[in-house]
């Protein structure tokens, strides 16, 4: 089973909707979690930390369920800039600092 | 600015040649990572290192090898053992606690000729 599963998508929405991602980890013992944007042939960048009580960051919310092992990113009022590959990543916590990524979430946001 | 460096962004690796590329951060901080990503793939760890002179095989560390001489650098060589090379590769640093999210740089782009 892989460390971390994301539906990939695509996801095709209109401008100012709204659009939830889902991602799921399989090892109980991760500790730290994180939403990262991938937008077409560049490097990853961070989006937001996830926190245990949840956090929002402008348009952007994140949830976590740790009993479920579930992760989520909302995008409220979508723009056309919000394209782009949306990667959930999950650490374990160790002193290693090894993350684990998804494969990403697509999302083209059309006008 | 404070940031990691990549190069080249373009990189053309003959049948049975050895290539490196470069990675350099000047974020202070410990831990270095190179990933390969594949189109419509996600990123698969080849080597991480945690401090300097010191590094551990990742994922897919067959056909690769790093080195670790100073916190700023740490290059990949992509040996002509890998017979697929053809991929992005990424760097990334964080702190050496865990829990730290990875900073990025912006890639370099390897193809056979």
């Amino acid at each position: 089973r892989k460390e971390v599963e994301q539906d990939p998508g695509p996801f095709n929405v209109p401008e100012g909707a709204t659009v939830a991602f889902n991602c799921t980890y399989s090892n109980s013992a991760s500790q730290s979690f994180f939403w990262y944007r991938q937008d077409c042939r560049k490097e990853p960048k961070l989006l937001m930390s996830v926190y245990s009580s949840g956090n929002e960051d402008g348009r952007f919310t994140a949830q976590l369920n740790r009993a479920s092992q579930y992760i989520s990113l909302l995008i409220r009022d979508s723009k056309l800039s919000d394209s782009a590959t949306y990667l959930c990543v999950v650490s374990r916590g160790s002193t290693l600092g090894r993350l684990y990524f998804g494969r990403g979430t697509q999302l083209t946001v059309w006008p | 600015d404070g940031g990691i460096t990549q190069s080249p962004k373009y990189l053309f690796r003959k049948e049975g040649q050895n290539v490196t590329l470069s990675c350099e951060q000047n974020l202070n901080h410990d831990a270095m990572y190179w990933y390969r990503q594949d189109p419509g793939q996600g990123l698969r760890l080849i080597y991480y290192s945690q401090i300097v002179n010191d590094f551990q095989k990742g994922d897919i560390a067959e056909g690769y090898s790093v080195s670790r001489e100073k916190k700023e650098s740490f290059p990949l060589t992509v040996t002509s053992a890998q017979k697929n090379p053809t991929a992005f590769y990424l760097c990334a640093s964080s702190e050496r606690t865990g829990n730290q999210p990875q900073h990025f740089g912006d890639g370099t782009r390897l193809s056979i000729l």
